[in-house]
């Protein structure tokens, strides 16, 4: 299965908003509701921050949110905070049963 | 609180086997379909393999489909994945994570390297 296709890069100043989309297929992104999102620094573990297109596990801040329109997803982060920065993923569950990632787009926060 | 830990990683050549484990604390384990998900260097996340609860349903990506074998041992809260006929580019950071919807828990992760 080929990858999600997110943006290489993004940018913003604090106190901005940011949106990362995460483009699949109607075999993964379009046909279910199952996107979630991962913030990831280098040597840790990458953290859930939204799953089921726009659900927020205990403990994640509101500023992070998540859509979904058609076959491309998208998160937004809001009141931007040099913390935020990292690299961002999106993942779909397939109808093939499997999961599929993004490449990773890198938050930089100006 | 709950914890993943993985073991087993290490270095092989080409051809080679190895065998990576998971023990999970903290956690209704056999409640949680398990995956395995990858970083190779540089590049991204990949999910690599999930397991249902009861074990008794597997799913590979493509790239590791026939190659590696994914099992868990629910008595124990531990899952195992045997990868055979390693390549050079299975070289990556694997991680551990419940779930295969969505991965809500994670290991911090064990190099795995292959080079002739």
């Amino acid at each position: 299965q080929s990858a999600l296709t997110q943006p290489a890069s993004v940018s913003g100043s604090p106190g901005q908003s940011i949106t990362i989309s995460c483009t699949g297929t109607s075999s993964d992104v379009g046909v279910y509701n199952f996107v979630s999102w991962y913030q990831h620094h280098p040597g840790k573990a990458p953290k859930l921050m939204i799953y089921d297109v726009n659900n927020r596990p205990s403990g994640v801040s509101n500023r992070f949110s998540g859509s979904k329109s058609g076959n491309t997803a998208s998160l937004t982060i809001s009141g931007l905070q040099a913390e935020d920065e990292g690299d961002y993923y999106c993942s779909s569950y397939t109808t093939s049963s499997t999961a599929v990632f993004g490449g990773g787009t890198k938050l930089t926060v100006l | 609180e709950v914890q993943l830990l993985e073991s087993g990683g290490g270095s092989g050549q080409p051809g080679e086997s190895l065998r990576l484990s998971c023990v999970a604390s903290g956690l209704t384990f056999s409640s949680y379909a398990m995956s395995w998900v990858r970083q190779a260097p540089g590049k991204g996340l990949e999910w690599v393999s999930g397991i249902s609860g009861h074990g008794g349903t597997t799913w590979y990506g493509d790239s590791v489909k026939g190659r590696f074998t994914f099992s868990r041992d629910n008595s124990k809260n531990t899952v195992h994945l045997q990868m055979n006929s390693l390549r050079v580019e299975d070289t990556a950071v694997y991680y551990c994570a419940t779930g295969v919807r969505y991965f809500d828990y994670w290991g911090q992760g064990i190099l795995v390297t292959v080079s002739s």
